[in-house]
This record gives structure tokens, sequence and C-alpha cells, in this order.
């Protein structure tokens, strides 16, 4: 059973464009949703996080939009760029736990 | 500041035989945690460790897997017996406190372990 669901499973995005990463849940116990960047061969970095009680939030070029309703989040990469090219992973932390459950992934491809 | 280390970064075993991976935290920090990634797969979380306890060992198989975090030296992640299905790659976690909602966890490159 997906606790974190993610989609699309590949993304292809000319440079300068916007890359859509969604990510639904089911689980209401879930009380923080980071964002995670993988390159090949590397482990996952933090790339931004949004707890549940905030519907957007920005960093840089980087945006995670939170519906609490629907139980949905995405992230929004804005002017993507081909160093940009990676694996995102969302991920949901389980309250009451230490646990962090992460979606499949997306592997992002930005042409130059 | 040393980012989470682990070694080995790769790894080769023929079944049947043991795998150790170690994980040296983050400066300052003292809870760990596993993860696995299996191929085309997300990580899927192993257990939890503060020094010299397991606190959460839920995702764990019940054979042949076991993990320790002793008072000195780094975390082991310890496969006995070892499948092509064991075949993934490791990933450990550090932060400073109990990650919670209020921290985050900090993840090493990993040790691609391969079980011919």
């Amino acid at each position: 059973q997906q606790q974190v669901k993610q989609s699309p499973q590949s993304l292809i995005v000319q440079k300068g464009g916007i890359s859509i990463i969604n990510c639904a849940y089911e689980n209401t116990a879930f009380d923080y949703f980071p964002w995670y960047q993988q390159f090949p061969g590397k482990g996952p970095a933090l790339l931004i996080a949004i707890r549940p009680d905030v519907s957007e939030k920005k960093e840089g070029r980087f945006t995670i939009s939170f519906n609490k309703s629907a139980k949905q989040f995405s992230l929004h990469i804005m002017d993507s760029q081909p160093g940009d090219s990676a694996t995102y992973f969302c991920a949901a932390h389980q309250g009451g736990s230490e646990k962090l459950v992460f979606g499949k992934g997306t592997k992002l491809t930005v042409n130059p | 500041n040393a980012g989470v280390m682990q070694n080995p970064r790769h790894l080769v075993r023929r079944r049947g035989q043991e795998a150790r991976l170690r994980c040296s935290p983050m400066k300052g920090h003292s809870h760990v945690y596993w993860y696995r990634q299996l191929p085309e797969e997300g990580l899927k979380f192993m257990v939890y460790l503060q020094k010299e306890n397991i606190i959460d060992e839920s995702g764990m198989p019940k054979e042949r897997f076991s993990a320790e975090f002793p008072k000195e030296g780094p975390s082991i992640l310890r496969i006995q017996q070892v499948v092509r299905g064991d075949s993934a790659a490791y990933f450990c976690a550090s932060s400073p406190v109990a990650s919670g909602n209020t921290d985050t966890q900090y993840f090493g490159p990993g040790t691609r372990l391969t079980v011919l």
C-alpha cells in the first residue's frame, strides 16, 4: 500500500519552463511534508518543506502548494534549468513517530 | 562540517554472506535512521536509533537484518545470509534531535549493495 502517491513518474521540461510534481496522501496523521532532490549516485538532499497549516511556501524558484482538504501537495520549479535535472521525492512525516514516508519519485529532465 | 558519512559506497556479496554497512552521523547528531531504496522506488524506512537504543524498528525485516548504534563508533546495519532481493541502495540519515516535524533528516550518500 503506497501511502504517498507521486506523479508523474518522469517529466521532461524545456529550459525556462515550469516543472510541476504532484503528491497525494491518505493518512491524516502526517504532519510535515518535505521534498528531496536526488542526483544519480548521491543521497537525497532536502529541498523545501511545508507544514499542513500553511497553504504555500516559496524558496527561490521552488514553491510548495499544499491543499489540506484534498490531501494533496505539489512542487513547482519555476524557470527550470538543466542543473535541476534530478529525481525528486515527496515525503511525509508520520506524527508520533520518526518515520518519513516517501513517494516513488519523479525523474525530471530539463532540456537546454 | 562533514556531512553524514557512509561506507563502503559499494559492496558486493555472494548469496549467504554477511553485509555490514556503516554510518557516521553528522557531528552533534545523536539520532540515526536507515532507509532502503529499491531500483525505481522511493526510500522505505527501516529503523530509527539513538545512541545504544533501537527506538523504532518497524520497517526492518524480521529475519537476517539487525542494526546498532553503539556509544562509540558508527551505526551498523548488518544483513546476514544475504539474498539477491537484498540488492538495493541503503541510506543512512541523521538529525540532532528527534526529527519530528520541527527538524529534518540529513542523508548520507548511500551504500549500494549488490548480491551475486
